[in-house]
């Protein structure tokens, strides 16, 4: 009973490379969300997504950052020509469709680290 | 925007002392979302509270929201070495799944 599928764990890249963050969501689940987390501090929403649409994108940066849901494969999260302070821990997470009496909780993966060297 | 502040930012305990973190939104909000985050982990789901002035409990651990949804808390009676990550508090403003995050309160506990 696979959880949410982050890779890579750990993501090293040069200023100026993409870098892209792949998310496969919980066996059942058709909503995608993505987090940026730096050190001691808390979740910052960048992007919530279904298959084939965004949803929600006011979290996200409009230059270099670009987040997608296909009908087919994992979410990505790809960011171009990184910069230092690029670097985070980027979480994504999962869930099911939302129910009228609230939320539905979310599940996490174990997320991917980039470092911008 | 939708703003969800969370207090204290650390806190410092003796195992066997009790422990709280407090939530507050700028606005009304659907449903609360506790999680914890252990030291180089992910998130973890706890619970979800909807209705105003609901109380839930998990053994040692006592989550309220309260009467007007905007704000909750998150109590830990006796707390044990296993307990010592961060706590996020977050929040839902209409009946749809974006959630709101606070920075988290992050407990150590002394042993």
């Amino acid at each position: 009973n696979a959880g949410v599928m982050q890779n890579p764990r750990h993501l090293v890249r040069r200023r100026g490379q993409e870098a892209r963050l792949r998310c496969s969501p919980m066996k059942g689940h058709s909503h995608v969300y993505w987090y940026r987390q730096l050190p001691e501090e808390g979740l910052k929403f960048m992007v919530y997504l279904q298959k084939e649409n965004i949803i929600d994108e006011s979290g996200m940066p409009k230059e270099r950052f670009s987040a997608e849901f296909p009908k087919e494969g994992p979410s990505i999260l790809r960011i171009q020509q990184v910069v230092r302070g690029d670097s985070a821990a980027y979480f994504c997470a999962s869930s099911h469709m939302i129910v009228a009496s609230g939320g539905q909780p979310q599940h996490f993966g174990d997320g991917t680290r980039l470092s911008i060297l | 925007g939708q703003q969800v502040m969370q207090i204290p930012q650390y806190q410092h305990v003796q195992e066997g002392e009790d422990f709280t973190t407090y939530c507050n939104s700028s606005t009304t909000l659907s449903n609360i979302q506790w999680y914890k985050q252990r030291p180089g982990g992910h998130p973890v789901f706890l619970i979800q509270l909807v209705k105003s002035g609901e109380v839930k409990k998990q053994k040692r651990l006592t989550f309220q929201f309260g009467e007007a949804k905007k704000n909750s808390s998150l109590h830990i009676t006796a707390t044990q070495t296993t307990d010592v990550g961060t706590y996020f508090c977050a929040g839902s403003m209409e009946y749809g799944n974006k959630l709101v995050f606070g920075a988290g309160t992050i407990l150590r506990v002394k042993s």
